[in-house]
Order: structure tokens, then C-alpha cells, then sequence
């Protein structure tokens, strides 16, 4: 079966770095997206990797390891309102996407 | 920019009942999607839209059915609600078909089955 697992929640502090990370096994590859979701509203996204490297956009990076099925993404300079869930994606041989359930990301002060 | 509306955004109903949950974008995306959120598991696609006038079926497509009669409009009908249908229901679009890129997702609706 098709699988992403995430851990399910994490702690960092304000001003602090962290890495959420993501594996996945599926039915084929056709790119890995991370998308940002607050409390009670809809899923933005945040970033989509393809390729095996770094893909840095401004606090946010990305990471992706294809022959390692992994991924992780980046947060630096943490704020507040950082605090949400992030939900790894991947498209699989049929351009389906499956979802993880998500990380659960709590700042503290 | 309005992007996805949703309607409602919370209802109550009693089990049976039949519902319509609309979704209505304006960006002249070709491909619309309904979701499923629950506690604990990932966002699970129910039917999805490549293009208007086409549906197909997505991972939990039991108890529901839409249609694509325009580009705009993809609605969810769920036609006799059960209470293991209790759960945020979230419309998205994207520019090409198949999930080929970013979604856009409406705000949700939060649907309580009794």
C-alpha cells in the first residue's frame, strides 16, 4: 500500500530552527509538495520538490531524497505564527496525491 | 480575490437527510477536487473533476456524488448522510488536470451528522 509518515507533533521555540520530516512509499514518484494548515482554516501551500536537493524560499526550505523516499522541510527563524500543522504530500504514478496526516507544530515563547 | 468559496461553513443534520455542500471557484481552473479531513488521518480525495462535464471517483467515493455542469461550480452531494460522515469537507482547484500542481483549497465545511 501507499504510505506517508510524519510525526504527528512537535515543539520548538520562538527564534529557533526545525526540521519536520517526511517518508513516504508509493505506487511511483511525481514530485512532493508541503502545504502549511492553522487551526481551523484551509491548507496553503509552502513548496514543491521534484528533483533530489535544497529548494530554500526565504525562512522555509525543502528537501528531497527520491532513492531514500524522504523529505523534510526547513523552518528557520521561528515566529508564532508558525505554529500550525504541515502536511506532506506526493503525487503518485497516476498523478494522484497521497497525504500524510500531518505534524502538528507548536511554538513556544 | 474571492479564489474557492464554500457554502455552509457549519451545518447540523440529522442522519438520512440529504445535502448539497457548494463550491464555487474564479480563477478558471480546469480541475476541482472534494477532500475529506478527520482527526489523526490525511486529507482523503472523494471525486475530483479534470475538466468540466467530466468526474471520477477518488479514494472514499461511497455515499457521495457530484457533478461539473460549468468550469465554476463542483458541488457535493452527500445523498442520505450517515453519521460516519461527520467531518471537514474541503473544495480545491488547480490550474492543470491530474494533480499536476498546486491546489488551492476553499476554507471547508464543517459537516455534523446526528
Amino acid at each position: 500500500g501507499q504510505n506517508i509518515d510524519q510525526p504527528t507533533e512537535m515543539t520548538a521555540t520562538e527564534g529557533a530552527i526545525v526540521q519536520i520530516n517526511c517518508t513516504y512509499q508509493t505506487s511511483g514518484f511525481n514530485g512532493l509538495f508541503w502545504y502549511q494548515q492553522h487551526a481551523g482554516e484551509a491548507p496553503t501551500f509552502l513548496s514543491y520538490n521534484v528533483l533530489d536537493g535544497l529548494e530554500e524560499k526565504g525562512r522555509f526550505s525543502s528537501f528531497l531524497s527520491r532513492s531514500k523516499g524522504y523529505s523534510y522541510l526547513l523552518l528557520k527563524e521561528l515566529q508564532m505564527k508558525d505554529s500550525a500543522s504541515y502536511l506532506c504530500a506526493v503525487k503518485d504514478s497516476n498523478y494522484q496525491l497521497i497525504w500524510g496526516a500531518g505534524t502538528k507544530l507548536i511554538i513556544k515563547p | 480575490i474571492a479564489g474557492i468559496t464554500q457554502a455552509p461553513t457549519s451545518q447540523i443534520l440529522a442522519a438520512g437527510r440529504r445535502m448539497t455542500l457548494r463550491c464555487t471557484q474564479d480563477m478558471r481552473h480546469n480541475a476541482m477536487y472534494w477532500y475529506r479531513q478527520d482527526l489523526g488521518l490525511g486529507l482523503r480525495l472523494i471525486h475530483y473533476s479534470n475538466t468540466a462535464g467530466t468526474t471520477g471517483k477518488g479514494e472514499v467515493p461511497d455515499g457521495y456524488s457530484v457533478s461539473r455542469a460549468n468550469t465554476d461550480d463542483f458541488p457535493l452531494t452527500l445523498a442520505s448522510a450517515v453519521p460516519s460522515q461527520t467531518s471537514v469537507y474541503f473544495c480545491a482547484s488547480s490550474e492543470g488536470q491530474a494533480n499536476t500542481g498546486e491546489l488551492f483549497f476553499g476554507e471547508g465545511s464543517r459537516l455534523t451528522v446526528l
